[in-house]
């Protein structure tokens, strides 16, 4: 059964610091692995990494796969208070018929 | 782009009541699914249908019922709504069998059975 793992479940940090994610999987025939950004309301993309694009960066974002680990990293520098919020992480696989998904972290960033 | 579509946004049921949460894609998706978030406990899949006509379970069916009615439209029913079903109703479409590249989440429908 495939299985996904985020740590911590939640983080409390202030504006200005940099936090990291953390996602790791257990999946048949790997894919690719996906992050999402939850606020109120649905999930929206941020990144998907493939065993061809292991490293993707956005603004203050970015994110490392680790295939020989079987895991990914999400960094956020330089927090701001809209980055509070529920980030997801997801792993497809070749052999199945839809995402498995973590548990979610939940990021609160104080003023 | 609309992009999927789920109605209602709201709703609040009575023990037993029966519904039918509506959602529509207009991106030529074949797949669909249906997730259901309760707090701390991430997603969790209810039905999914890889593609027009044909539907299977996913890890928590019970007390749901879906209908793939066209390639637009994926709709989950309700027959006899309990307070365990209270949670947050997501429909999602993807163009890959798997949603291997991602989905697209509709806005969610928040349920209370009361």
């Amino acid at each position: 059964e495939d299985k996904v793992v985020q740590s911590p479940l939640s983080l409390v940090v202030h504006e200005g610091d940099t936090v990291t994610l953390n996602c790791s999987y257990e999946v048949t025939n790997f894919r690719s692995l996906l992050w999402y950004k939850q606020e109120k309301k649905a999930p929206t993309f941020l990144f998907m990494l493939t065993s061809s694009g292991i490293e993707k960066k956005s603004g203050r974002l970015s994110s490392i796969l680790d295939k020989k680990e079987l895991s990914s990293i999400l960094n956020i520098t330089a927090t701001q208070t809209g980055d509070s919020a529920i980030y997801l992480c997801a792993v497809g696989s070749n052999a199945g018929n839809m995402l498995t998904f973590g548990g979610g972290t939940r990021l609160m960033v104080k003023p | 782009n609309a992009g999927v579509t789920q109605t209602p946004k709201f709703q609040v049921l009575k023990t037993g009541q029966s519904m039918t949460l509506q959602c529509a894609q207009d991106m030529n998706h074949n797949s669909m699914y249906w997730y259901r978030q309760d707090p701390g406990m991430g997603l969790r899949l209810i039905y999914y249908s890889a593609s027009e006509g044909t539907t299977d379970k996913g890890e928590v069916p019970n007390g749901y019922n879906v209908s793939r009615l066209n390639k637009r439209e994926f709709s989950l029913r309700l027959e006899s709504a309990a307070p365990s079903q209270t949670s947050v109703y997501f429909c999602a479409s993807s163009a890959q069998r798997g949603g291997i590249y991602g989905y697209t989440f509709g806005s969610g429908t928040r349920l209370t059975v009361v």
